[in-house]
């Protein structure tokens, strides 16, 4: 158990519709990222946020957004789904901005039908 | 895009040998992670290794890092049946102001009791 928490486990809905993902990071981790796996894409970065401030920027559609909360925990927002975004969506937190560990939480998976 | 490369992209061994797995990426770095993933599971932190160490060890784990041929390895001694998993190798690059990780492709490890 990484300490990372992450919900839903899975989420099954419809083209078009709007989903958020939630992540509670470690104690004591300011930094959150999330990470999306798909078959075709692999694992590639989104987003990062560094008590409550956006610090980098991945692959993210404009369709997506994401924030962190005073508390630091942090949610993925997905609008105006399609297919091809159905994945697992993984949350990761670590003590620093930079250059150390990332330590990952067990994934939302993510179906569009 | 991915960074790295991972070779091979499939292992399929018996208990009690050595794995060795490999991963090249294209540009300069802060660190270097290795992580497993059991299938559709999270991803579990093994090791962090940064730009300036040639080797780590954690357990039956050894890392090696070669900057100048952008290349790492990852060793698994004595293998078990539950270090079948995928493993994925990831960068953090020395030029982002954040600390976002880029995955290879991974390897799949397969460990025959």
């Amino acid at each position: 158990d990484s300490g990372v928490t992450q919900t839903p486990k899975h989420l099954i809905t419809a083209t078009g519709q709007r989903v958020t993902l939630r992540c509670s990071p470690r104690s004591g981790d300011l930094s959150v990222y999330w990470y999306q796996q798909s078959l075709d894409q692999g694992l590639q970065f989104l987003i990062q946020y560094y008590n409550g401030e956006e610090r980098a920027k991945g692959n993210i559609l404009e369709r997506f957004s994401a924030q962190q909360f005073p508390d630091l925990h942090s949610e993925l927002n997905l609008s105006s789904l399609e297919l091809g975004d159905s994945a697992l969506y993984f949350c990761a937190s670590s003590v620093l901005a930079r250059d150390n560990e990332q330590f990952f939480g067990p994934g939302t998976r993510l179906t569009v039908l | 895009s991915q960074q790295g490369e991972e070779d091979p992209q499939a292992l399929s061994i018996q208990e009690g040998e050595n794995a060795t797995m490999n991963c090249s990426y294209k540009t300069s770095i802060n660190n270097l992670q290795w992580y497993r993933q059991n299938s559709g599971r999270g991803l579990v932190h093994l090791i962090l290794i940064r730009s300036n160490e040639r080797e780590k060890h954690s357990g039956r784990l050894r890392v090696t890092l070669d900057t100048s041929k952008k290349s790492s390895s990852l060793l698994i001694t004595a293998s078990r049946a539950a270090d079948t998993a995928s493993y994925f190798c990831a960068t953090a690059t020395a030029y982002n102001a954040g600390n976002m990780l880029t995955f290879g492709g991974g390897t799949r490890l397969m460990v025959k009791p």
